[in-house]
């Protein structure tokens, strides 16, 4: 069964430098969320879209963005990479309601 | 915002032994999951539980839905080497997709 896709799988940054992550849901999951896991600890939960719109708002950085594109896929824009940002970022999709699956994360490294 | 209340936070088992790991909440949640973690890899759901009371398995693996709603457990029975990992709860309200992850419990299983 198709499962979330993230790229990139792996990425490293330098402070104060952009990165932008990309996540594409299961088919005709129409809801995606964002997660940032730190180093031993558990999922925080970031943003969320429903049918393109923005349905919930968690502990994201004012520095974050996020958008969810026409054909349901989303991306995680992020600025000004601090170096407490290094962190294991997880996509989840899901029908509306309905437990979420998770993608393979990417692993960010600021350096 | 609610927390959950995940115990133990590790545990050391020989295989063969059966496991048992709880959530508990001061809020209510409509919907309770437990999800287990490989290092470096993305959450993958176990069981997904939606009504109070409810009692779900899925192979080796029972859970509960508590009455009160603001607790859960999962079971593991006669644990296999490839049960290693972290496994988390997660408590969902509806209509708000802030899900809510325990702080795991980290599963070693000896041969």
């Amino acid at each position: 069964a198709a499962g979330v896709i993230q790229s990139p799988r792996h990425l490293i940054k330098e402070k104060r430098e952009t990165a932008t992550l990309k996540c594409y849901p299961i088919p005709r999951h129409d809801t995606v969320y964002w997660y940032q896991q730190g180093p031993g600890q558990d999922p925080q939960f970031l943003i969320s879209f429903y049918e393109k719109m923005q349905s919930d708002k968690g502990s994201i950085p004012d520095r974050f963005s996020a958008q969810q594109f026409s054909d349901y896929h989303s991306e995680l824009n992020m600025s000004s990479l601090e170096l407490g940002d290094s962190a294991l970022y997880f996509c989840a999709s899901s029908s509306p309601g309905a437990e979420q699956y998770f993608g393979p994360g990417t692993r960010l490294t600021v350096t | 915002g609610q927390q959950l209340n995940q115990s133990p936070q590790s545990m050391f088992i020989q295989e063969g032994e059966d496991v048992s790991m709880n959530c508990t909440s001061s809020s209510i949640f409509n919907t309770w999951l437990w999800y287990k973690q490989d290092p470096g890899e993305g959450p993958v759901l176990l069981i997904a539980l939606y009504k109070a009371g409810e009692l779900t398995s899925n192979g080796r693996l029972t859970a509960q839905f508590g009455i009160t709603r603001k607790d859960s457990f999962l079971n593991i029975s006669a644990s296999i080497p490839s049960d290693v990992g972290i496994y988390f709860c997660a408590g969902q309200v509806h209509n708000n997709n802030d899900m809510r992850f325990g702080a795991g419990t980290r599963l070693t299983v000896k041969p």
